[in-house]
């Protein structure tokens, strides 16, 4: 196993689209997570699952945000309306129940820009 | 709440010589710390963390950490920086909730 996997890279929608980004997490990873991180800015969270349960989702930037992990594997984040302030890397990250599970690890990020 | 701070946006230091960049944090109860690096167009890369038992973690690449309960603050070091060091460094602490969260990070530049 390689790592996280993110999908895909980078994506340039028109503003109104909606997008989605996959993210495959380390294998056995039982908690996987989402961040936002903007140009000279920190990772910012925004969601985190455990197995397939959305624990934390009250961090979500706006309705038109949401994510999904439906059987405990890889997970989605979808984008609907995006708007110009969306463009942005989103980071997915994950770890697991191994004495390292304190630990995440993070894909490449998929980048986004919104025309 | 859990959070860390990186008061410098920006350390440059010369090669070969030590460098530092420091992180504070504001927790409840016993500090989860991690340190972790960012190349250009990257993810962010694990450099090493503290959960208990020694103040000075060792990590990757050379790279170390001092907890300081006192100080409340996990500052990162190295004793001899490489030009390949220049990169985004941020620490980040996991809150009871299993959540992590990151300071607005640091730019390091190594200047050859």
């Amino acid at each position: 196993d390689t790592g996280v996997s993110q999908d895909p890279r980078h994506k340039i929608t028109k503003r109104g689209q909606n997008v989605t980004f996959r993210c495959d997490p380390i294998s056995e990873h039982n908690r996987l997570y989402w961040y936002r991180q903007t140009l000279g800015q920190g990772p910012e969270f925004l969601t985190y699952f455990q197995n397939e349960a959305q624990l934390e989702k009250s961090r979500l930037l706006s309705d038109r945000f949401s994510a999904e992990r439906p059987k405990g594997s890889f997970s989605t984040l979808e984008i609907q309306r995006t708007e110009q302030g969306d463009s942005a890397m989103y980071l997915c990250a994950s770890t697991g129940r191994t004495v390292d599970g304190n630990t995440i690890y993070f894909g490449e990020g998929s980048w986004l820009t919104v025309v | 709440a859990q959070s860390v701070a990186q008061p410098e946006d920006q350390v440059n230091v010369a090669e070969g010589n030590p460098l530092t960049v420091k992180c504070t944090y504001s927790v409840s109860g016993n500090p989860y710390l991690f340190w972790y690096v960012q190349y250009p167009n990257r993810g962010l890369q694990f450099l090493l963390k503290y959960i208990t038992g020694d103040n000075l973690v060792k990590g990757s690449y050379g790279f170390e950490a001092e907890f300081n309960k006192s100080q409340t603050s996990f500052h990162l070091k190295k004793p001899s920086a490489l030009v390949s060091d220049s990169a985004l460094y941020f620490c980040a602490v996991l809150n009871t909730g299993n959540q992590f969260y990151f300071g607005t990070g640091t730019s390091l530049t190594v200047i050859p």
